[in-house]
């Protein structure tokens, strides 16, 4: 069954890069059926989709955090990362990776979640 | 707009039905998504598409849409179905995701 966990650093100062990782087990996670997300959820408060990686390598962001994403996705497609930079204190968040499924009918949702991992930023 | 409008808090006795609405222009044109999330854990999803639900997930669970409002119902609400729920579509653009502020669901 495939699972997603996310890794990577728990502090980050401000204005330095966060960068995560999202490693698959038992399968990959992109193909021309799947793509990876990123979400995050600042503490006490509700889900933000940051952005989304397809097989083709088309990258979407939230228009919010466009100009500091950076996705990518590495040939054996069972590492998706993500890369925000110049963060500040707003970007203290539980960061998720998931998968996206464009098979048909399902229509892009997430159907699989990684557990998340909590990001501090602070100097 | 690209907003999604859900009450942030909605309660229902053991076993009876609830209905959580999310509101958006952009689900006049995209399906919603739906996804509980209890305290601590990941957000799982429970509908998608028009009305589907993955393996795993009951039956009390249920999708509907009507122009610019859609709907999760819950059918003989349970204790574990006590948590967080977020609604999840397209923004008009049809690349980006936009979730919902949340609904948290009290079974009482």
């Amino acid at each position: 069954q495939l699972q997603l966990q996310e890794s990577g650093p728990g502090l980050v100062k401000p204005s330095e890069t966060l960068s995560l990782t999202c490693t698959v087990s038992g399968g990959s996670i992109i193909s021309t059926n799947y793509y990876c997300g990123w979400m995050r959820q600042p503490p006490g408060k509700g889900l933000e989709w940051v952005g989304s990686i397809y097989y083709s390598g088309s990258t979407y962001y939230n228009p919010s955090l466009k100009s500091r994403v950076t996705m990518s996705v590495d040939t054996s497609k069972y590492h998706c990362s993500l890369k925000l930079n110049s963060v500040t204190a707003a970007d203290t968040a539980v960061y998720f990776c998931a998968r996206g499924s464009m098979v048909r009918g399902v229509n892009g949702a997430f159907d699989i979640w990684g557990q998340g991992t909590m990001v501090t930023v602070s100097s | 707009s690209s907003e999604l409008t859900q009450d942030p808090a909605v309660s229902v006795a053991l076993g009876q039905t609830v209905r959580i609405t999310c509101q958006g222009d952009s689900l006049r044109n995209y399906y919603t998504t739906w996804y509980q999330q209890r305290p601590g854990q990941a957000p799982l999803l429970v509908i998608y598409g028009k009305n589907s639900r993955p393996s795993g997930i009951p039956d009390r669970f249920s999708g509907s849409s009507s122009g610019t409002t859609a709907s999760l119902t819950i059918t003989g609400a349970q204790a574990e179905d006590e948590a967080d729920y977020y609604c999840n579509s397209r923004d008009s653009s049809g690349n980006h995701w936009v979730f919902g502020g949340g609904t948290k669901l009290t079974v009482l």
